[in-house]
């Protein structure tokens, strides 16, 4: 099946820095989403970007679905920013089967 | 406003009891899915539901099943709980077949003693 590997596994970071998540995925894809799980264990919508860019105050993300991997940027982080970022895909004719990513630990401290 | 709720949030029971946790979703939409949560697993597919009276079964399917008598609600049972079924469970909204964003509830915690 396809693969969704992300990375790094765990950043840490201090406040105001910028970061650049990645997530790598094996074959075409027809979705990809991007997630925010916060401490509490909030699974919170950042992106749908199965291609091209859209930015959202200090996020942004981009999708190559030709070159297979999409980028989540974080600038001028905020210790709110902290928890795990996952990546989900959708693929083939199971248009609404997300398949997650192992996520990115995000800590940023103040 | 619409939203998607699961309950309870928190959950101990003992192995051999059958579990049921509750999705209600008001946006409206079609299809729902329930998921689960394991450390060094990501978020795996249990079940899923397009429509009323439609279920399938996801990638970790066995012990767990699902009914869609309405819109609104997707319920998954645990027949048996085992210990290995201690988990969060999350329920998830989308409107159409199509690609489209999925929208999560806050979770459910399960413990099985």
């Amino acid at each position: 099946g396809i693969q969704v590997e992300q990375s790094p596994p765990d950043l840490i970071l201090q406040e105001g820095a910028n970061s650049t998540l990645r997530c790598n995925f094996s074959d075409s894809v027809n979705n990809l989403q991007w997630f925010h799980q916060n401490p509490w264990g909030q699974l919170i919508n950042l992106f749908y970007i199965p291609s091209g860019t859209k930015q959202n105050g200090r996020l942004s993300a981009t999708t190559v679905a030709t070159e297979r991997y999409s980028l989540l940027y974080i600038s001028s982080s905020q210790t709110t920013d902290s928890g795990v970022y996952f990546c989900a895909i959708t693929y083939g004719g199971a248009t609404n089967k997300l398949i997650f990513g192992t996520g990115t630990l995000l800590a940023v401290q103040p | 406003d619409a939203e998607i709720t699961q309950s309870p949030r928190h959950k101990i029971t003992e192995t051999g009891r059958q579990v049921t946790l509750a999705c209600h979703q008001t946006w409206n939409h079609n299809n729902m899915f329930w998921y689960r949560q394991d450390l060094g697993h990501g978020l795996r597919l249990i079940h899923y539901s397009y429509g009323v009276q439609d279920t399938n079964k996801g990638e970790v399917s066995d012990g767990y099943s699902v009914s869609r008598s309405n819109t609104e609600d997707l319920p998954l049972t645990l027949e048996s709980a085992a210990s290995s079924q201690t988990s969060v469970y999350f329920c998830a909204s989308s409107e159409s077949t199509l690609a489209d964003t999925q929208y999560f509830g806050p979770g459910t915690r399960l413990t099985v003693l």
